[in-house]
């Protein structure tokens, strides 16, 4: 069974800093690992999505790493914005296409 | 190209009262998830359908939640009786491909008192 965990629970940044989230997986025979963000009160949003062949994905500031012998994935965000803050979530997948969602990072980047 | 639709938003409903979700996934999108995002947490996968069959229903309360997707269009959820720990958030989403990302609704906010 997939277990997903983040790390930290919560960050708070000033505008301009760089950053990293973590999140870890129990299970390396993952098909995909994909990174979302969740603004309050609304649903989902995709942000990179990694194929368990490749290492890492890149749109624009966002970078994503997938390394599963360890079974960990990082997103950094380069120049952060107060527009960056929101609940970013990390989720392994199957190949029919389950998620299983770590519990999240509450990132605020304040002016 | 219109995104997930789900309805209501918002529902407030006592105990062992029955409660139904609607979800419109995006046109041609094969298919459709149900999950539940209690407050704090990730969303957890209710059931997965591929057109109008099931693919994955392994953490559905088949005692009181049933989903149904009966053209292989919209779904709907069903909890009956509602219990205070079914208050969460449920979210649709669905894809063309399993394989692909997914593209998520609103939501629909449940509080059972």
């Amino acid at each position: 069974k997939q277990e997903v965990t983040q790390i930290p629970a919560a960050l708070s940044v000033p505008e301009g800093e760089n950053l990293v989230l973590n999140c870890s997986f129990t299970d390396s025979a993952i098909y995909n690992l994909q990174w979302f963000r969740q603004d309050p009160g609304k649903g989902l949003t995709s942000l990179l999505l990694i194929q368990s062949s490749q290492r890492e994905q890149t749109s624009g500031r966002l970078n994503a790493s997938l390394d599963k012998s360890s079974g960990r994935s990082t997103l950094y965000i380069a120049a952060s914005q107060p527009g960056d803050s929101a609940t970013y979530l990390c989720a392994g997948g199957t190949s029919y296409g389950k998620l299983t969602f770590g519990q999240g990072t509450i990132l605020t980047v304040h002016p | 190209e219109a995104g997930v639709a789900q309805s209501p938003r918002y529902k407030i409903i006592e105990k062992r009262q029955s409660v139904a979700f609607w979800c419109n996934p995006i046109s041609g999108h094969a298919t459709l998830y149900w999950y539940q995002q209690i407050l704090g947490q990730g969303p957890k996968l209710l059931i997965q359908f591929q057109n109008n069959g099931v693919v994955d229903d392994s953490q559905l309360p088949k005692d009181r939640f049933s989903a149904e997707r009966l053209k292989g269009v919209d779904s709907t959820l069903k909890i009956q009786p509602a219990k205070l720990e079914d208050s969460a958030v449920y979210l649709c989403a669905s894809n063309r491909d399993s394989q692909e990302t997914q593209y998520f609704g609103p939501g629909t906010r449940l509080l059972v008192l």
